[in-house]
């Protein structure tokens, strides 16, 4: 099965920088795609097709995807960020699915 | 502006069914993909289905294939997941969201979800 990891939780301080992992064999040649997501709230995509930004993302938030690697890259860190981040990827060579990581408990010390 | 609003749960015993409802608005419905995510109590998100723009084409997710079936009406800018036969661990906020944009013959399934519904918790105990 196609299976996305990330690690459970990330913490950082207040303007420092958070990298929030998302590995499986080459995904870099797939598209990801990475999700914030807050308690009682709707996710909200943050980065699309591994490093564009939805119009509102702020340019703190950044994207890249190599090799079997792809990264969320979140600077200058605010309080606001703390959220559950997901990447997700289209598994089209397995019966068309749409695949999400476990998901990343970012903490802001 | 683009809104999604889902509705339909509740509480259901297991083994019987449910049928949730997301209304669109904002945007021409019949031209995207359209998604149903969910996210058990604690747990992450999970894809369950797509329908294409047309309705031609459904995909699901191997925990709900043969249980739930998605569909949409274009005339009512409407999308809907049937869900029958359901266990405890189908409990869960249900999310609908917005898939790829289909024009002129070009589309891409792969497309992010760019916007979602608040959710409507769908709780299955006896």
């Amino acid at each position: 099965s196609y299976v996305l990891t990330q690690p459970p939780s990330v913490s950082v301080a207040p303007g420092q920088t958070a990298r929030i992992t998302c590995g499986r064999n080459n995904i870099g040649s797939e598209s990801v795609h990475w999700y914030q997501k807050k308690p009682g709230q709707a996710p909200v995509v943050v980065v699309f097709d591994d490093s564009d930004r939805p119009p509102g993302i702020p340019e703190r938030f950044s994207g890249s995807n190599s090799g079997n690697t792809a990264t969320l890259t979140i600077s200058r860190v605010e309080a606001g960020d703390e959220a559950d981040y997901y990447c997700q990827v289209w598994d089209s060579n397995n019966g068309h699915l749409w695949v999400f990581g476990g998901g990343t408990k970012l903490t802001v010390l | 502006q683009v809104q999604l609003v889902e509705s339909g749960g509740g509480v259901v015993q297991p083994g019987r069914s449910m049928r949730l409802s997301c209304a669109a608005s904002g945007f021409t419905f019949g031209s995207y993909g359209m998604h149903w995510v969910r996210q058990a109590p604690g747990k992450g998100l999970e894809w369950v289905a797509i329908i294409w723009y047309d309705g031609s084409k459904k995909y699901y997710a191997d925990s709900v294939k043969g249980r739930f079936t998605i569909s949409r009406d274009n005339s009512k800018s409407t999308l809907y997941v049937q869900m029958n036969s359901l266990r405890a661990e189908d409990t869960a906020i249900y999310y609908c969201a917005r898939g790829y944009y289909y024009v002129s013959g070009t589309y891409s399934p792969g497309d992010s979800f760019d916007y979602w519904g608040q959710g409507t918790l769908v709780t299955v105990s006896s």
